[in-house]
């Protein structure tokens, strides 16, 4: 059983719009948490980091939340870009490992 | 800077063929790692070498061996390709020891499809 959910499985939304990932994970020891974007054909880049402490962290339109106590991140795209078209992957290390979600697929239409 | 370099990006071998996925970083990191992405579910690890030298197996080794040729290089090779391989394969490296705790960097990717 994976130890990192994500949900949606898929989203579309209209340019200028805003949508909201999950990703629950049950990952343990936590270390920190990561949300990757892949865009296709490429390998997944870095968005933000995550550590126990934090519940909030941007990275310009991109918002990521941890609540370590529901082990539960979320990352809100706001003003969505045709360029935010991708898959968005959570990642969340324990100490020596990394587990991954199967990802968000994202499809921005004009 | 070109970050992780892999070659091939595609791939197509027949069942009992034989081949090496090529990776290198540019960024001097001590850890590499060969991951595999397939529809549906999340990368999984094949195979990670901490520092030179050293490589140890991951979540799905099996069917695979590899090399850490120097600190740059990290090679995944497939001794005889079953339909079962068939994926994405992804090299990764980062700064740190191991696989968490600090930023993985991703090569762009291998589409290998064995017929």
């Amino acid at each position: 059983k994976n130890q990192v959910e994500q949900s949606p499985q898929s989203l579309i939304i209209l340019e200028g719009k805003n949508c909201t990932l999950q990703c629950n994970y049950t990952v343990s020891p936590f270390s920190n948490l990561r949300w990757y974007k892949q865009d296709t054909g490429r390998g997944p880049v870095s968005l933000t980091i995550m550590t126990f402490s934090e519940n909030t962290k941007s990275n310009g339109r991109y918002t990521a939340t941890l609540d370590a106590d529901t082990k539960q991140s979320s990352l809100h795209i706001t003003a969505s870009q045709l360029s935010d078209s991708a898959s968005y992957i959570c990642v969340v290390s324990a100490k020596y490992k990394l587990s991954f979600g199967a990802g968000t697929t994202v499809t921005v239409r004009a | 800077n070109a970050g992780v370099t892999q070659t091939p990006k595609f791939q197509v071998l027949k069942t009992g063929q034989s081949m090496t996925l090529q990776c290198a970083q540019d960024m001097n990191h001590n850890s590499m790692y060969w991951y595999r992405q397939d529809p549906g579910m999340g990368l999984r690890l094949i195979y990670y070498s901490a520092s030179e030298g050293t490589t140890d197996k991951g979540e799905v080794p099996n069917g695979y061996n590899v090399s850490r040729l120097n600190k740059r290089e990290f090679s995944l090779r497939l001794e005889s390709a079953a339909p079962s391989q068939t994926s994405v394969y992804f090299c990764a490296s980062s700064e740190g020891h191991g696989t968490g705790g600090t930023e993985a960097f991703f090569g762009q990717g291998t589409r290998l499809t064995v017929v």
